[in-house]
C-alpha cells in the first residue's frame, strides 16, 4: 500500500510480553503514525512523529512506546502486553504534517495477546 | 469534542443499484477524506474534498461535501461486487492539542454488494 510496510502481519503474544511493530516508507514522507482500528471504536491514534526527530503523543498512547529511527522507519513499542491491546495495528504516512495531502496506510498488523 | 458520524452502519444492496454512505461531522470539517478498507487490508485513499459543495468523482463513485461544510456523501452509481468493503471517512482534527495534521475517522460504513 502506497510504499508502507509493515512487519510482522499476525502475531500472538503473551500478557506481559514485549513487542516491536515496524513500519518502513519508501515514499520520502515526513509525518508517519500508528493507529489502532478495533470493532466498534473505529481507528484511533496511538502516536505521530510529524517529522524525523520528533514524536508526540495521539489519542490513546498509554502502553505504548515509539521510535523514528530515521525518515523511513517508526516503530511501536508494548514493553508489556495486555490483552486489551489486542488489535490491528496500522502504520500511516503523510507527506508534510500541516499539508492537505491524504496519509496512506500500511497493510496492518493483526496483533491477538492471550 | 469533535466526533464525525457515518450513517448506515451497513448495507446490502443488490448488484446494479445505486447506494449513498453519509458522514456528518459535529464541526466544521476542514477537509474531508474518503477511505475504503477491505478485510484484511489496510485503508486505500479514495478521495479529497476541501471546499464547501466540492465534488468529485472516479469511476462510478462521486463525493460531496456540503456547502456548510459539516457533512459529506459518498455515492455509489450501479454498485459492482467490487464495491464492497468498509467505507471510512476522515478529517483533520481541531481539538486534539491543536494538532491539525492529525485526522478523526469515522467508524465506518460496511457495503456488501449481492451478485
Amino acid at each position: 500500500n502506497a510504499g508502507v510496510t509493515q512487519t510482522p502481519k499476525f502475531q500472538v503474544l503473551k500478557t506481559g510480553q514485549s513487542m516491536t511493530l515496524q513500519c518502513a516508507q519508501d515514499m520520502n514522507h515526513n509525518s508517519m503514525y500508528w493507529y489502532r482500528q478495533d470493532p466498534g471504536m473505529g481507528l484511533r491514534l496511538i502516536y505521530y512523529s510529524a517529522s524525523e526527530g520528533t514524536t508526540d503523543k495521539g489519542e490513546v498512547p498509554n502502553g505504548y512506546n515509539v521510535s523514528r529511527l530515521n525518515k523511513r522507519e517508526f516503530s511501536l513499542r508494548l514493553e508489556s502486553a495486555a490483552p486489551s491491546q489486542t488489535s490491528v495495528y496500522f502504520c500511516a504516512i503523510k507527506a508534510g504534517f500541516n499539508s492537505n495531502q491524504p496519509q496512506h496506510f500500511g497493510d496492518g498488523t493483526r496483533l491477538s495477546i492471550l | 469534542s469533535q466526533e464525525l458520524e457515518q450513517s448506515p452502519q451497513s448495507l446490502i444492496v443488490q448488484e446494479g443499484k445505486n447506494l449513498t454512505i453519509n458522514c456528518t461531522s459535529s464541526k466544521t470539517l476542514y477537509g474531508l477524506y474518503w477511505y475504503k478498507q477491505k478485510y484484511g487490508e489496510g485503508l486505500i485513499f479514495l478521495m479529497m474534498l476541501q471546499k464547501g459543495g466540492e465534488e468529485k468523482s472516479h469511476e462510478k463513485i462521486t463525493a460531496k461535501l456540503d456547502e456548510k461544510k459539516q457533512q459529506s456523501s459518498l455515492h455509489i452509481t450501479a454498485s459492482q461486487p467490487s464495491h464492497a468493503g468498509i467505507y471510512l471517512c476522515g478529517a483533520p482534527r481541531t481539538d486534539y492539542g491543536g494538532s491539525q495534521g492529525n485526522l478523526i475517522f469515522g467508524k465506518g460504513t460496511k457495503l456488501s454488494v449481492k451478485p
